[in-house]
């Protein structure tokens, strides 16, 4: 399978507790991405690499939300001193550097903080 | 502030016939416009994409057009079937920086 690969697929944290993801995106994709997403909402846009750079972080993102993509390969999303709030599902999407930006999704992380 | 707007209502539509779905949008000028479907706990997955200059695409059973006069987007799926039931959304770039700012979607419900 050559899609965007996500793990852990389920995550469940006590309230203070940090939280890593992982992505793997289609391997010769340079952009990726991280959104969120909650019940009846579209994606929300979180952060965006491209390679190993990252040249766009949400102004909604807290200072608790950090991301890294190190090598220009895989990416980690990691939350700290998660809260209540920050339940959701977290996607990761990668294109390629030509074309439209069309975005190929992984099956997401679904995170639920108690 | 630039928003995107999708009927928030989900469309029931009779097995066979065409479904249509709209996309508004305020304070854009997108250089494109794009489709996706979103299946129950799983990410989106990209439909098609329209640009600025084009009037109307089409793939298989499914065409979108783009006004961006009106700025508004239609999405139809033609001779519709119950696997065609899932939410979609249309999302533009903000900014022409490779950010996606995406509607809430529209629920479509096949019955056949």
């Amino acid at each position: 399978d050559t899609g965007v690969s996500q793990d852990p697929r389920h995550k469940i944290t006590k309230r203070g507790q940090n939280v890593t993801f992982r992505c793997d995106p289609i391997s010769e994709h340079n952009r990726l991405y991280w959104y969120r997403q909650t019940l009846g909402q579209g994606p929300e846009f979180l952060t965006y690499f491209q390679n190993e750079a990252q040249l766009e972080k949400s102004r909604l993102l807290s200072d608790r939300f950090s991301a890294e993509r190190p090598k220009g390969s895989f990416s980690t999303l990691e939350i700290q001193r998660t809260e209540q709030g920050d339940s959701a599902m977290y996607l990761c999407a990668s294109s390629p550097l030509a074309g439209g930006n069309e975005q190929y999704f992984g099956p997401g992380t679904r995170l639920t903080v108690t | 502030s630039q928003k995107i707007e999708q009927n928030s209502e989900a469309l029931n539509i009779q097995e066979g016939k065409t479904a249509t779905l709209t996309c508004n949008y305020t304070n854009y000028s997108p250089a494109y416009l794009q489709w996706y479907r979103q299946d129950p706990g799983r990410g989106p997955v990209f439909l098609l994409l329209i640009r600025e200059n084009e009037k109307e695409k089409r793939k298989e059973r499914l065409k979108v057009t783009f006004d961006t006069t009106l700025k508004q987007s239609l999405f139809h799926i033609t001779a519709s079937q119950p696997a065609d039931s899932a939410t979609y959304l249309c999302a533009l770039e903000k900014d022409s920086n490779y950010q996606l700012i995406w509607g809430a979607g529209t629920k479509l419900i096949i019955k056949p």
